[in-house]
């Protein structure tokens, strides 16, 4: 079955302890991304990804690394989470790798983090 | 930055009546693209209009583009319960040096009631 998986799904954590999300899909999609979404703020974009090796920041970036060493995997890193970073996050996968990634979107079921 | 929003932020409809979202964006875009999100879950899309058409229809759903207004909206007939969700709209946007960004408005929250 075409998905993206995340995982954990539910994490709760203290400041200050690194973290790791990770998001994995399987249609060889060459576009990926990260989002946070916040009540009031909708979708924001952290960091996105057009291929292995190549990552953009997005919105809101800061607080935040990734890594795309492989194409099917797009780790979020937390390396010193904060309280303003509890949020539910998605992952998505689209096929387009060109200019203009725009493709449809497939996301991930969400991580929902709290950082106490 | 925040490309499109969302008109109205809520909406809330009786069972089989129709329901109209609209989204506006301030640059120029490729492609709009509409999803939907029950609450706390992913998204879903559900159709997305290239920037030279003008209208698209899946199913009950209808969307709409007019590049001259900067503006889109969705129409879902005939609206069910199972409808109720929240309703994005995503535009794509040059983000500068060669590279475009999907952003995504806030959303309408849809309540279909029964």
């Amino acid at each position: 079955e075409a998905q993206v998986t995340q995982n954990p799904r539910y994490l709760i954590t203290v400041t200050g302890k690194k973290l790791t999300v990770t998001c994995s899909q399987n249609m060889n999609h060459e576009y990926m991304s990260w989002y946070r979404q916040d009540p009031g703020l909708g979708l924001r974009q952290i960091y996105y990804s057009m291929n292995v090796e190549v990552t953009d920041k997005g919105d809101v970036p800061e607080g935040y690394k990734v890594s795309r060493k492989e194409k099917r995997n797009f780790p979020l890193i937390l390396e010193s989470p904060s309280p303003n970073q509890t949020s539910l996050y998605f992952c998505a996968s689209s096929l387009s790798a060109g200019i203009i990634p725009t493709d449809t979107q497939y996301f991930g079921p969400g991580t929902r983090l709290t950082v106490l | 930055s925040q490309q499109g929003e969302e008109d109205p932020q809520a909406l809330s409809i009786q069972e089989g009546e129709n329901a109209t979202m609209n989204c506006s964006y301030k640059t120029s875009i490729n492609n709009l693209q509409w999803y939907r999100q029950n609450s706390g879950r992913g998204l879903v899309h559900l159709i997305l209009i290239r920037s030279n058409e003008r209208e698209k229809h899946s199913g009950r759903l209808r969307v709409t583009l007019d590049t001259s207004k900067k503006s889109s909206s969705l129409l879902i007939t005939a609206s069910r319960a199972a409808d109720t969700a929240s309703y994005f709209c995503a535009t794509d946007a040059y983000s500068g040096a060669g590279s475009y960004q999907l952003t995504f408005g806030k959303g309408t929250k849809l309540s279909v009631i029964p």
